[in-house]
Parts: structure tokens; sequence; C-alpha cells
């Protein structure tokens, strides 16, 4: 079975400084891993994802997110944070070991970027 | 192009009664999930289909949930003898099938669904 751990339900954060959303992951395989965002009253957005190779990947909107084997973590970071960054963040993951396997989403970080 | 489609956008029922969710996903796309999304529960997967294989229907809360894809395009999520529980935004997303499952997830805009 595979599963997702997102263990802040909030994380607020000042306009202009760095901010990190914790994801930590469980698969029997290996992962794909993703990073969803829900901007208020609009749907769920593709922000980033990990298949293989670098283990920093960039993405939308000056995000980017480390994928770290050894503690299973995928955590989304931005250097300087923008109230406009205010959103739902979901964490996702799919087992790449074969076959066609769902994607297991997280239950969702709120990010509060105060001006 | 059109993106991901969810009739109706809200949804508003009587305790007891059968409702019908419909997605439209975009061209193409042979693999489609359904997803509830309630406060405080964050995405939880219901069903998913991919081309012609059979369905993982793993995540249905209860056999009062079924759905079905009709012509490999059109799904249809219904849920009969609606429960207050049910209440919840319900989303459907496609996605391309490339190989080993990369392809990321095109989501709607959903069905608010209240039951009362």
């Amino acid at each position: 079975a595979q599963s997702v751990a997102q263990p802040e339900d909030q994380v607020n954060v000042a306009e202009g400084n760095p901010l990190t959303v914790k994801c930590t992951y469980s698969v029997s395989g290996n992962p794909y891993l993703f990073w969803y965002v829900q901007y208020p009253n609009r749907g769920l957005q593709f922000l980033l994802k990990y298949i293989t190779g670098d283990n920093l990947v960039k993405g939308s909107y000056g995000f980017e997110a480390e994928f770290n084997k050894s503690q299973t973590s995928f955590h989304l970071k931005k250097p300087s944070a923008l109230v406009s960054d205010s959103a739902l963040y979901f964490c996702a993951v799919r087992d790449n070991s074969g076959g066609y396997q769902k994607v297991t989403f997280g239950t969702g970080t709120k990010l509060q970027v105060i001006p | 192009g059109a993106g991901v489609s969810q009739s109706p956008s809200n949804k508003v029922t009587e305790k007891g009664k059968d409702v019908e969710l419909r997605c439209d996903p975009i061209s193409g796309h042979t693999a489609l999930y359904w997803y509830r999304q309630s406060l405080g529960q964050g995405l939880e997967f219901l069903i998913y289909f991919q081309g012609n294989s059979a369905p993982d229907k793993s995540g249905l809360p209860s056999d009062r949930f079924s759905a079905e894809r009709t012509g490999g395009s059109v799904s249809t999520l219904t849920i009969q003898r609606t429960q207050q529980e049910d209440s919840a935004v319900y989303l459907c997303a496609s996605s391309l099938p490339r190989t080993g499952g990369r392809e990321k997830l095109f989501f709607g805009s959903g069905t608010q669904l209240s039951v009362l």
C-alpha cells in the first residue's frame, strides 16, 4: 500500500521569507512524487514532479522540491514567499513498480503568507 | 482546448435520494480518477479507470457508491441512498497513459454535493 503524510495542517510564513511544506511518503517500490496546489475558489493545479534523476526538481511559480530517499521525504520549498502563494498544497505519490497504479494524495497543508 | 468538465457544479439533495455526477475528461486521456474532498480530510481516492483495464475500486467507501465509464470517455459516479456524510466536493481528474505513470493529473472544478 502507498501513503503520503503531510504533518502540518497549516504553515504560516512572512512575505519574503523562505517557506517549506513537508511531505513524507511510503511505497513498496520506487516513487513518483508530485505537488499540486489549490488556490481559493480554483481547481487543483499541477506544480511539479519527481520521476528520476536530480533530487532537486523545479516547478511552476518558483517552487522546488527535494527528494530524499533515505528520509522518504519530498518537501516543497520556495526561497522567498509571496502573498499570492497562499493556498492549499497537496503532496501525492504513485508507486512505479509496474502496472497502472493509482495516485494517492496527502491531507493537504494550508500555506498562509503574511504581508 | 477544453479541460476536464464536471456537472453539475452544485447539487443539493435530500437524504435517501440517489445522485449522479458526471465527468467529461480531456480528449485522448485514457486515465480517469474520482476523488472526494471533505473539510480536513484531504483528497480521498475513490476509483481509477485506465483504458480497458478493470477499474481500481478500492477507494469506494460503501456499496452505495458506483462508477461507470462508457466508451472510454465520459464517467458517471452514482451515489445511492445518499447520507449526510456524503456531503463533499467530488473531483474528477484525467491524464495521458504515458509509460510508468509519470503523467500529471488534470482536475475538473468539482461537484459540490450537499445532502440535507
